[in-house]
């Protein structure tokens, strides 16, 4: 897989239900970045996660990271209609440019 | 809450013709970055900038590609002679310094190249 690879590719669930995607990266990282995209708008910044951290918490949103396996997810509680969008993981090598996966489309039902 | 702005949010142009693509990053930042999604594929890198220069670029920022800070607010990207494939979303992004730093997007411009 390539850096910044995200699975499943996409996800539909009932509203009020929890959505968990991953993410696999290759090389080492700085930080990882989640961000989401409503259809054809902007990136929006969720989460930052650093290489030193193992979980963080935003609100409904839970983040996990395991450099030995160089991974992440991404667990939204109690989803929402409105958490519909595409979702993307973002790693920050040393370099500081953000590699980006192709994303998760999440479809929540009412 | 400071955010990045971009204009046009949407910019139709003929196959040859030149386009400038406007950032205004957030005030504080220092690094400023252009990425674009081409429709359905993953947000690509071309661009980062630091200092008034270039400080990496990928191999799609080619010499049609250009960046420029004119003054101490705006960040603009350049593209010479527009090509059909540069159709795409073109996203602007700044962060304040240092590599641990959150990015924060813009919200794009469309380009459409007729």
């Amino acid at each position: 897989s390539q850096q910044g690879e995200e699975d499943p590719q996409a996800l539909s669930i009932q509203e009020g239900e929890n959505a968990t995607m991953n993410c696999s990266y290759k090389t080492s990282i700085n930080n990882l970045q989640w961000y989401r995209q409503n259809s054809g708008r902007g990136l929006v910044h969720l989460i930052l996660i650093r290489s030193n951290e193992r979980e963080k918490h935003s609100g409904r949103l839970r983040v996990t990271l395991d450099t030995s396996k160089k991974s992440s997810s991404l667990l939204i509680t109690a989803s929402r209609a409105a958490d519909t969008a595409s979702y993307f993981c973002a790693t920050d090598p040393l370099d500081s440019k953000l590699t980006f996966g192709k994303g998760i489309t999440l479809s929540v039902r009412p | 809450e400071p955010e990045v702005t971009q204009t046009p949010s949407h910019q139709v142009t003929q196959m040859g013709q030149e386009v400038i693509l406007r950032c205004v990053p957030i005030s504080n930042h220092l690094y400023f970055y252009w990425y674009r999604q081409i429709l359905g594929q993953k947000v690509e890198f071309l661009v980062s900038f630091y200092n008034n220069e270039i400080s990496e670029k990928s191999e799609i920022f080619d010499d049609q590609f250009s960046v420029e800070r004119p003054d101490g607010s705006n960040f603009t990207l350049k593209i010479r002679s527009t090509k059909l494939e540069d159709s795409a979303m073109y996203f602007c992004a700044s962060r304040v310094a240092g590599s641990t730093d959150t990015q924060y997007f813009g919200p794009g411009t469309r380009l459409t190249v007729l």
